[in-house]
């Protein structure tokens, strides 16, 4: 069973440009989140999605951060426009049941905002 | 409100020792969730184990162990024989049915030969 794809591994861009990452869940997982991962602390979750219709986005700073999830399948998370303090591992996960499945996450998306 | 805290930001022991990673959570919730999860060097998470806030037994997995107790609000990772390929961060979570993973800081643990 494929995993977590998520891409591009690796960006750098500088501060104000845009970028946008893509994450691609486990076939049949209908609930999808986004996890922000600044260096050394633990993840902490931007979005969920449950199909293509968002659970929770709390936390998600939408001045700037947005995020879809088309067809119910795969997500794009952009930023617009970065600032340096978003520099961090963008982890995507998805699981089977929406309240009591284990995350599965992919390997992340790591940008450097300079 | 729900916290996870990791009080041990970092253990360094030698290949076979015994080691235990603490986790200390709070929630007023009755019906919760207990996770841990490993991060390694390739940043993808693993998860571990996951334990209902009804089932208090301990459970063994291997050299893993996890000790889970309501009075203290704690549920403990202990590794047995510890080996370098257990060197990671190990990420202790919370969750709330249908509520959001909320996860610790962990602990980052290296096992040195």
């Amino acid at each position: 069973e494929a995993g977590v794809a998520q891409s591009p591994r690796y960006k750098i861009i500088e501060k104000r440009q845009s970028v946008a990452f893509w994450c691609n869940p486990i076939s049949g997982h209908a609930t999808l989140y986004w996890y922000q991962q600044i260096l050394g602390q633990g993840p902490k979750l931007l979005i969920q999605f449950q199909n293509n219709g968002v659970v929770d986005d709390s936390q998600l700073p939408k001045d700037r951060f947005s995020a879809e999830r088309l067809k119910g399948v795969d997500s794009t998370l952009k930023i617009q426009p970065a600032k340096l303090e978003d520099s961090a591992v963008y982890l995507c996960a998805s699981s089977l049941l929406a309240n009591t499945g284990e995350l599965f996450f992919g390997e992340g998306s790591r940008l450097t905002v300079l | 409100a729900q916290k996870v805290t990791q009080a041990q930001t970092e253990i360094s022991v030698v290949e076979k020792e015994d080691v235990t990673l603490d986790c200390v959570y709070e929630t007023r919730d009755t019906t919760y969730y207990l996770f841990w999860y490993k991060q390694p060097p390739s940043g993808e998470l693993v998860f571990l184990i996951r334990r209902n806030s009804f089932d208090e037994q301990n459970e063994i997995s291997g050299r893993y162990s996890w000790n889970f107790q309501k009075s203290t609000s704690s549920f403990n990772f202990t590794i047995t024989a510890s080996q370098v390929v257990d060197s990671a961060v190990y990420f202790c979570a919370l969750r709330r049915s249908s509520y959001k993973l909320i996860f610790g800081s962990g602990t980052r643990l290296l096992v040195r030969p």
